[in-house]
């Protein structure tokens, strides 16, 4: 089967301060990863996404790298708030299904 | 803003009873998706539902589940005989109809099975 993982299942940050989460993906055929947040109690909420075709995406705040050497994937977020603690999890799509990794909790502290 | 809306928000069913998920989609998308998440574990692709058709499923979603779109609005989810292990927070979700990627999530049902 497919296999998405994340490398840390918890992340504390400074308010203020950047993070980083990483997640790596077995599947060299996957073409267009996402990233997702999810608070508790609710559904994942989208936050940026990137094409195989690409190395770095950047949205607001965040920045999705793609490294399809080493299958890894992160998600970088600037001057990270306390309002973006939730965790976060990737996701592969190879072919038309979706794989999602287990997720980081990142807690931000104020 | 418009969002995904899923109803009921919890259910409670006996084991071997036919629970009916249902959600409401994004009115202009196109793509429609149910996934589950097992307490503590990951998010899990069920079916991927276009053209009225069933156009992506996993190996979770086996003959106990079905989907329909029985209008223009509602998208449902069907388990014809729970098991225990269906136990989970359902989520809808659908996409645009331009890049069929950007998937909006609903709220979720938590189902549990007794």
């Amino acid at each position: 089967g497919e296999s998405v993982g994340l490398h840390l299942p918890t992340l504390s940050v400074q308010e203020g301060d950047n993070s980083i989460i990483n997640c790596a993906y077995s599947n060299s055929a996957s073409d267009y990863f996402i990233w997702y947040k999810q608070e508790s109690g609710k559904g994942p909420q989208f936050i940026i996404d990137i094409r195989s075709n690409m190395d770095k995406r950047q949205g607001q705040r965040v920045t999705v790298l793609l490294n399809k050497t080493v299958k890894h994937l992160s998600l970088q977020i600037a001057a990270t708030q306390p309002g973006d603690s939730a965790v976060y999890f990737c996701a592969e799509r190879a072919g038309n299904q979706f794989y999602f990794g287990t997720g980081t909790s990142l807690t931000v502290i104020p | 803003e418009p969002e995904v809306t899923q109803t009921p928000s919890h259910q409670v069913t006996q084991m071997g009873q036919e629970v009916i998920l249902r959600c409401v989609p994004i009115s202009n998308h196109l793509y429609f998706y149910w996934y589950r998440q097992i307490l503590g574990q990951k998010v899990e692709f069920l079916v991927s539902f276009y053209n009225n058709e069933i156009s992506e499923k996993s190996e979770i979603f086996d003959d106990q589940f079905s989907v329909e779109r029985p209008d223009g609005s509602n998208f449902t989810l069907k388990i014809r005989s729970t098991k225990l292990e269906d136990s989970a927070m359902y989520f809808c979700a659908s996409s645009e109809p331009t890049s069929g990627e950007t998937q909006y999530f609903g709220p979720g049902t938590r189902l549990l099975v007794l």
